[in-house]
């Protein structure tokens, strides 16, 4: 099936930092969404993107999709240690998610 | 709120024993999902169901099975269950007209 590709696995950035986590596809993806998963708990969703091009801003959080739709990216921005977590991409095709491995946040204080 | 719950947050089952995961969820949603979610691979789609008494396979489905006798309850079952299937499962649902994925808490299985 459809392969998506998530880097990287880890990043460990001392609060204050910004945060890139980035989504790969060697094929169009439908759409992308983010979802982040706190340490302990679940999944729980951020945004999806449907356009190509398309950029949404959550606070400190910017979600890109990009112009081919074969890549989408999660920055955060002054990172807090609030934002611990793993953040996951994932492609929804017909209400079926195809997730990308994750990126695991530390933020040291 | 939506409200996705799971039978157990942890559970230790021996290799060979039959092991049933249930999921309730209370929105009345249309789609139910299971998945499996190790480290370094995200979370994988075993089984999902769009209808009562309706099921398709994810992109893991061997060694599972799932009824979905009423809306609300969606059940995963391992008929068989085996070292390789310790891990930690999620349940989801979601509208038939929406697309957030709602997640219950999880359940972390270990088979010994």
């Amino acid at each position: 099936g459809q392969q998506v590709m998530q880097i990287p696995q880890y990043q460990h950035v001392q609060e204050g930092e910004d945060f890139t986590t980035y989504c790969n596809s060697s094929t169009t993806l439908s759409n992308i969404q983010w979802y982040k998963q706190r340490p302990g708990g679940h999944p729980v969703f951020l945004i999806q993107l449907v356009k190509s091009g398309e950029v949404k801003k959550q606070k400190r959080l910017t979600f890109q999709f990009g112009e081919a739709k074969k890549n989408s990216s999660l920055h955060i921005t002054a990172t807090q240690t609030t934002d611990v977590g793993t953040y996951f991409c994932a492609e929804n095709a017909g209400n079926m998610l195809t997730f990308g491995g994750g990126t695991r946040l530390m933020v040291k204080p | 709120d939506v409200k996705v719950t799971q039978s157990s947050r942890y559970l230790v089952k021996r290799t060979g024993e039959k092991v049933f995961l249930e999921c309730v969820q209370d929105m009345d949603h249309e789609n139910m999902f299971w998945y499996r979610q190790d480290p370094g691979l995200g979370l994988r789609l075993i089984y999902f169901s769009y209808d009562v008494k309706m099921k398709e396979k994810g992109d893991i489905p061997e060694g599972y099975s799932v009824s979905r006798e009423k809306k609300e309850r969606f059940s995963l079952i391992l008929e068989s269950a085996s070292t390789n299937q310790t891990s930690m499962y999620l349940c989801a649902s979601t509208t038939g007209s929406s697309y957030e994925q709602y997640f219950g808490p999880g359940t972390r299985l270990t088979v010994t």
